[in-house]
């Protein structure tokens, strides 16, 4: 199985700043790689596949970046909503393995 | 607008089986694939399997070879999950979601809203 390794498992910031998550996989993934926000209590939602594409209705803050093992997620000026757990999930191959997460939290 | 509407929580003893359903519409179901995809208490996200309600064929995770068991219903748009002899390590949220794309593992681009399996003696 590919194993996906995100970092950092957690992260303080501010409103309105810079925040970069990274994953990374075990093996190249050419660029099936996708990105998802999961709010407490709620199911995850898509926010980039293939790596780099924003899915729709998502807001253009989010992009991402990568290819091959290495992939991040950055967004651009963090909003109240923001302050949740992304996940990576590569789909290069079975089993669609997910990176542990990461939780933004407000310093 | 494509919903995906899963089955209410469920308590089950260790041993038991456990079925849950996934009730679609706003697209047509047998064009894309269905996957299950579960989160324990507090843990992070793990990839169970893949329908393709159009014939049928199913995909699972190794991890679950011979307990878990996904179909469908055409004539309800409905995809179900069964998976057997529960442990108390198969306590989690269970979710369906549609795959974006027609292949065996792809991003899910609608989920459902997961269903609460709790298994305990």
């Amino acid at each position: 199985d590919i194993q996906m390794t995100q970092s950092p498992s957690s992260l303080s910031a501010s409103v309105g700043d810079r925040v970069t998550i990274t994953c990374r996989a075990s093996q190249s993934i050419s660029n099936h790689l996708n990105w998802y926000q999961q709010k407490p209590g709620r199911a995850p939602e898509l926010l980039i596949y293939a790596a780099s594409s924003l899915q729709s209705a998502v807001p253009s803050r989010f992009t991402g970046s990568g290819a091959g093992t290495d992939f991040t997620l950055t967004i651009s000026s963090l909003q109240p909503e923001d302050f949740v757990t992304y996940y990576c999930q590569q789909s290069h191959s079975t089993p669609g393995t997910f990176g542990q997460g990461t939780k933004v939290e407000i310093k | 607008q494509v919903h995906l509407v899963q089955s209410g929580a469920e308590v089950k003893k260790p041993g038991d089986s456990v079925k849950v359903s996934c009730k679609t519409s706003g697209y047509r179901f047998t064009m894309f694939y269905m996957h299950w995809v579960r989160q324990a208490p507090g843990q992070g996200l793990e990839w169970m399997g893949v329908l393709n309600p159009g014939g049928g064929a199913t995909v699972y995770a190794q991890k679950f070879q011979g307990r878990v068991t996904m179909t469908r219903d055409t004539s309800t748009s409905t995809a179900y999950m069964e998976l057997s002899s529960l442990t108390s390590d198969d306590t989690a949220v269970y979710f369906c979601a549609r795959g974006k794309e027609v292949a065996t593992i792809a991003p899910f681009d609608y989920w459902g809203q997961g269903t609460l399996v709790t298994v305990s003696s």
